[in-house]
């Protein structure tokens, strides 16, 4: 089992709409989740943390943990076609050595 | 804040030459430094870890003597790619944690090394 499990997608979603991109980890003692974005030919952004379980707005940008289930979440609402890019989730495992999904690609299509 | 510089941001080399790339925390210091490979539309791989002062630690399958990792200061880490090869050509990238804080990592822009 990988450390780190996104679906590889392409996920394409219009305009406007939500896209939903999920992350699943192997290590119940992580304690650091971390969406980070990747456009094509550029190195990866940051663009949302979470330490606790719940919900986490910033702007346009929701994540979501759930250390029961193992599962982080990124919620991009009123997507839009700047918005596509590699997505990574990432998480720190007990050892703290971030270690990285490999990706979703998304695509918001005008 | 937390920006992260890398120079230089592509270079071609020949075989058998070695080429350094340099990683800079520009606006925080940074306890540790990571380097990673990305080939084409493949996902990031983590090469090494290095703290300021001491040895790096290398991912598993990653050669030490080729490729070189220097962290001499909480704001400076080099790679040195040691006797380059074709199949050596990616893009490397390095990130730097900032020394108090989180955990989270902020990457550099990225050097696309190409060996011809």
């Amino acid at each position: 089992q990988k450390e780190v499990e996104q679906n590889s997608g392409p996920l394409s979603v219009p305009e406007g709409a939500i896209a939903s991109l999920n992350c699943t980890y192997s290590d119940r003692g992580s304690q650091s989740f971390f969406w980070y974005r990747q456009y094509s030919g550029k190195s990866p952004e940051l663009i949302m943390f979470i330490y606790s379980n719940g919900d986490k707005e910033d702007g346009r940008f929701t994540a979501q943990l759930n250390k029961a289930s193992q599962y982080v979440s990124l919620l991009i609402r009123d997507s839009q076609p700047s918005d596509s890019a590699t997505y990574l989730c990432a998480v720190t495992p007990t050892n703290n050595d971030m270690r990285f999904g490999a990706g979703t690609r998304l695509t918001v299509k005008p | 804040g937390a920006v992260v510089s890398q120079h230089p941001s592509w270079v071609i080399c020949k075989s058998g030459t070695s080429v350094k790339i340099e990683c800079r925390s520009l606006d925080f210091q940074a306890t540790t430094m990571f380097w990673y490979r990305q080939f084409p539309k493949q996902s990031l791989m983590l090469m090494a870890t290095s703290n300021e002062g001491s040895k790096a630690t290398y991912e598993q399958g990653v050669e030490k003597d080729k490729f070189l990792i220097n962290h001499a200061s909480l704001t400076l880490s080099t790679l040195t790619v040691t006797s380059a090869h074709p199949e050596d050509s990616s893009f490397y990238i390095c990130s730097a944690r900032p020394g108090q804080g989180g955990a989270e990592q902020y990457f550099g822009p990225g050097t696309r090394l190409t060996v011809t």
